[in-house]
């Protein structure tokens, strides 16, 4: 079915690993953002991407990096996961100005 | 910050009550949108207002927007158990990227 996945659902990882959250999406969207949640509280953008290749920092950037070499692929990397990334992660894409559509989000605790 | 906020923080309600959450927010907006997530589980949409627009029907929802008072609010009408849920409100605000900034959200409990 068309729509955005995310994978992996869930990760635990080690505190100083390097992890990759995947994301891709079928409607050929030109934009593209990863949001986290921490428990019981709303979200906030780490990074977002308007269109292949051109990506740019949302409110918490620091300790990932994203790449966009594909419009459909928005992938976020976490480069030495620290306890404090522990949250749930959701990709989601849109047009301007219309409806952003979330994938079911990535559960990930660093231990 | 430009991060909306929802109030009440939660509310419990019954079967067949009406539920109503607001959302203020400090900047002025291109378009509000509020969202609802089930636990566990993705944000799904479940309508978009303009700043243009003041008040706009989707089933058993209702939206209304007072830009003056940056304010919003969300009424569910005849709610169902199934409405549990928390509900955000996510604003819009410039013309590139589509960017949203969520508030932290309304924890509706419906009560059979």
């Amino acid at each position: 079915d068309a729509g955005i996945t995310q994978s992996p659902r869930y990760k635990i990882t080690e505190t100083g690993r390097q992890v990759t959250l995947m994301c891709h999406q079928t409607w050929s969207h030109s934009y593209m953002f990863w949001y986290r949640q921490d428990l019981g509280h709303g979200l906030r953008l780490i990074y977002y991407s308007a269109a292949a290749d051109i990506t740019d920092k949302g409110e918490v950037p620091d300790g990932y990096v994203v790449s966009r070499s594909k419009t459909e692929n928005f992938p976020l990397t976490l480069e030495s996961a620290t306890r404090s990334q522990t949250s749930v992660y959701f990709c989601a894409s849109s047009e301007t100005g219309n409806t952003i559509y979330f994938g079911e989000g990535s559960w990930l605790t660093v231990v | 910050s430009q991060q909306g906020e929802e109030d009440p923080q939660a509310l419990s309600i019954q079967e067949g009550e009406n539920a109503t959450m607001n959302c203020s927010y400090k900047t002025s907006i291109n378009n509000l949108q509020w969202y609802r997530q089930n636990s566990g589980r993705g944000l799904v949409h479940l309508i978009l207002i303009r700043s243009n627009e003041r008040e706009k029907h989707s089933g058993r929802l209702r939206v209304t927007l007072d830009t003056s008072k940056k304010s919003s609010s969300l009424l569910i009408t005849a709610s169902r158990a199934a409405d549990t849920a928390s509900y955000f409100c996510a604003t819009e605000h410039d013309t590139s990227g589509s960017r949203l900034t969520f508030g932290e959200g309304t924890q509706l409990t419906v009560n059979p």
